[in-house]
């Protein structure tokens, strides 16, 4: 099925650094979601982002939904061992009228010690 | 955010059998709810949307004969995985809509299915 872009696949980081990545899509979206999922656990929501141009944080966490609505970016500001997980964008597309999501193929965190 | 609750949190069936899996609302009406499975290193991938009182709507590629959705309360929805096969052992998750405009999905714990 479609999927968004999302980069990077995966980050190798050391504890205390800040951690960006991204989602693209080639389509409008009214609605952009940030969600971390943790081994053996469902998705937990992070952020979500419903206008375009906003920006939203949560603790360490800063999310932007694009200007343009084709693009959203997730930040994390002095990681921490436990922001260690798979994060997921989804979005859903402005045409779409039954509220489900687009899925990003994840980025995968590892902080190393 | 909106809280949902599954169950079984795992479970382990022989080869033939059908297995029931409950996703519950606890803290709001949903009467739509959808169900996902989730192969390992993937994203997730959405099998039905599940509405109260109605059928509910596959994916394409999805059996619905084989996944038996029920969402007979506005609590409450069901997965019936019939006559499993190993390849049907997946990490099953559900998901209800809530949040201020209605567009944001809150997902359960996930059921972990593994078919002998």
């Amino acid at each position: 099925g479609q999927q968004l872009n999302q980069s990077p696949q995966s980050m190798f980081i050391q504890e205390g650094e800040d951690v960006s990545m991204n989602c693209t899509s080639s389509s409008i979206f009214n609605t952009w979601l940030w969600y971390k999922q943790d081994p053996g656990e469902g998705p937990v929501l992070l952020i979500a982002l419903y206008k375009a141009g906003e920006l939203t944080s949560n603790g360490r966490l800063t999310a932007q939904f694009g200007i343009t609505r084709k693009d959203s970016f997730l930040n994390i500001s002095a990681s921490i061992p436990s922001d260690v997980g798979i994060y997921f964008c989804a979005g859903r597309p402005s045409l779409d009228s039954n509220y489900q999501l687009i899925w990003g193929a994840g980025t995968k965190l590892i902080i190393k010690p | 955010g909106a809280v949902v609750s599954q169950h079984p949190s795992w479970v382990i069936c022989k080869s033939g059998t059908s297995v029931k899996i409950e996703c519950r609302s606890l803290d709001f009406q949903a009467t739509t709810m959808f169900w996902y499975r989730q192969f390992p290193k993937q994203s997730l991938m959405l099998m039905a949307t599940s509405n109260e009182g109605s059928k509910a709507t596959y994916e394409q590629g999805v059996e619905k004969d084989k996944f038996l959705i029920n969402h007979a309360s506005l609590t409450l929805s069901t997965l019936t995985v019939t006559s499993a096969h190993p390849e049907d052992s997946s990490f099953y998750i559900c998901s209800n809509l809530g949040g201020e405009f209605q567009e944001t999905q809150y997902f359960g714990p996930g059921t972990r299915l593994l078919v002998l």
